[in-house]
């Protein structure tokens, strides 16, 4: 059974402190690994997707990194702002899953002024 | 232009009564999802259909029963509720994949049930 883990649950750092957020998984059989950003009261909103053939994606101030074979996952937020507050959970694809994402417990960032 | 649309937003009701929660995409997908986040922020899937057609039913009572009426459309009514029914239920889709490459999941904005 897939086990997300996230690391850590909740995190505050200083405005513009470069940050990373961490994922693991337990089945390195996935199809793909999803980042999203749910801010309170709010749905998800998908940050970045990273195939099971790729090692990074990078959008904006975000980069995500994927390590398939140690089942591990980064988002690296570069310069973080206030407007960065939310909680960040990632995601993976099973291979042969009917395609549900299995979901990690998610980290809670707050950036302060 | 909203992608994945649910209504209502905000749904109160009674122990033991039943409820339904619509949800609409616009982005062509046919894949839907139900998704249940409980009180501890844990997402966990519910059901899933591809065209109309029920892929995953991930042990849920059957006081939950999801309809398709159309690639664009899946509701999710529930029966009899019960207090351990309150919970924010996320609507989702996707292309379905099967082989393919690329399969990234919209959320729509949610559905916070509270039942009393």
């Amino acid at each position: 059974k897939q086990e997300v883990t996230q690391i850590p649950a909740a995190l505050s750092v200083p405005e513009g402190e470069n940050l990373v957020l961490n994922c693991s998984f337990t089945d390195s059989a996935i199809y793909n690994l999803q980042w999203f950003r749910q801010d309170p009261g709010k749905g998800l909103t998908s940050l970045l997707l990273i195939q099971s053939s790729q090692r990074e994606q990078t959008s904006g101030r975000l980069n995500a990194s994927l390590d398939k074979s140690s089942g591990r996952s980064t988002l690296y937020i570069a310069a973080s702002q206030p407007g960065d507050s939310a909680t960040y959970l990632c995601a993976v694809l099973l291979t042969g899953g009917g395609n549900k994402l299995t979901f990690g417990t998610g980290t809670q960032l707050k950036v302060e002024l | 232009d909203t992608a994945v649309s649910q209504t209502p937003k905000y749904l109160v009701t009674q122990m033991g009564n039943d409820k339904s929660i619509k949800c609409e995409q616009n982005l062509g997908h046919d894949t839907m999802y139900w998704y249940k986040q409980d009180s501890k922020k844990f997402l966990k899937i519910m059901f899933s259909y591809n065209n109309k057609e029920l892929i995953i039913n991930e042990t849920v009572p059957n006081r939950f029963s999801p309809k398709s009426p159309d690639k664009a459309h899946l509701n999710l009514h529930i029966n009899s509720l019960e207090l351990g029914d309150s919970a924010v239920y996320f609507c989702a889709s996707s292309l379905w994949t099967s082989g393919d490459y690329y399969n990234e999941q919209f959320f729509g904005p949610g559905t916070r049930l509270t039942v009393l």
